[in-house]
């Protein structure tokens, strides 16, 4: 099994949905929880990060985390065709100095195209 | 902020060729920076650690003579494939982060072709 699992999709939703991607893990030690957006042929982009359970918002994003139920959400409103891309759950545990937070175990990736 | 900057960003070369790929964070100052590997429609592996002034931190499976990676500043990591092969072609991301508790920004990624 592995430590984080996340749904590939693809996902094809038309202009104006609300997207919904989710990632569930088995590492209880993981702390930190962060969504990338990768376009084709680029790096990952951060999108949001948090630290603990419950909800953050910025702008059309919202990220979820429920530590209790291992299991973490993006929302995306108003999604526009320039969603379009592979979206990276990824989370970490802190090291063992607690000074910093170690390697970054990532999801599969989900595809998503928004469509006019 | 936070700006991370890859070079090159393509590069085709023949087989038993070493290519030298450069990772820079622009507008902060980065002791640690990683090196990742990612397949096509796959997601990230990492490959090692960089820190600097001192060695990096290999993942299990990485050959340290066929990755080298060198921090010699606060600023500039590279990674070195030495003798590639065509096995080596691959999408190769660098990332950097502001502090220890904050998260990973990545480059845009070099794309190796070895011939």
């Amino acid at each position: 099994q592995k430590e984080v699992e996340q749904d590939p999709g693809p996902l094809s939703v038309p202009e104006g949905a609300i997207v919904s991607l989710n990632c569930t893990y088995s590492n209880s030690a993981f702390q930190y929880f962060m969504w990338y957006r990768q376009y084709s042929r680029k790096g990952p982009e951060l999108l949001m990060y948090t630290y603990s359970s419950g909800n953050k918002e910025d702008g059309r994003f919202t990220a979820q985390v429920d530590k209790s139920s291992k299991y973490i959400s993006l929302f995306i409103r108003d999604s526009q065709p320039s969603d379009s891309a592979t979206y990276l759950c990824a989370m970490s545990a802190k090291d063992a100095g607690g000074t910093s937070y170690g390697k970054l175990t990532f999801g599969q990736g989900t595809i998503l195209t928004v469509h006019p | 902020g936070a700006v991370v900057s890859q070079h090159p960003s393509r590069v085709i070369c023949k087989s038993g060729t070493s290519v030298k790929i450069e990772c820079r964070s622009l507008d902060f100052q980065a002791t640690t920076m990683f090196w990742y590997r990612q397949f096509p429609k796959q997601s990230l592996m990492l490959m090692a650690t960089s820190n600097e002034g001192s060695k990096a931190t290999y993942e299990q499976g990485v050959e340290k003579d066929k990755f080298l990676i060198n921090h010699a500043s606060l600023t500039l990591s590279t990674l070195t494939v030495t003798s590639a092969h065509p096995e080596d072609s691959s999408f190769y991301i660098c990332s950097a982060r502001i502090q220890p508790l904050q998260p990973q920004h990545f480059g845009d990624g070099t794309r190796l072709s070895i011939l």
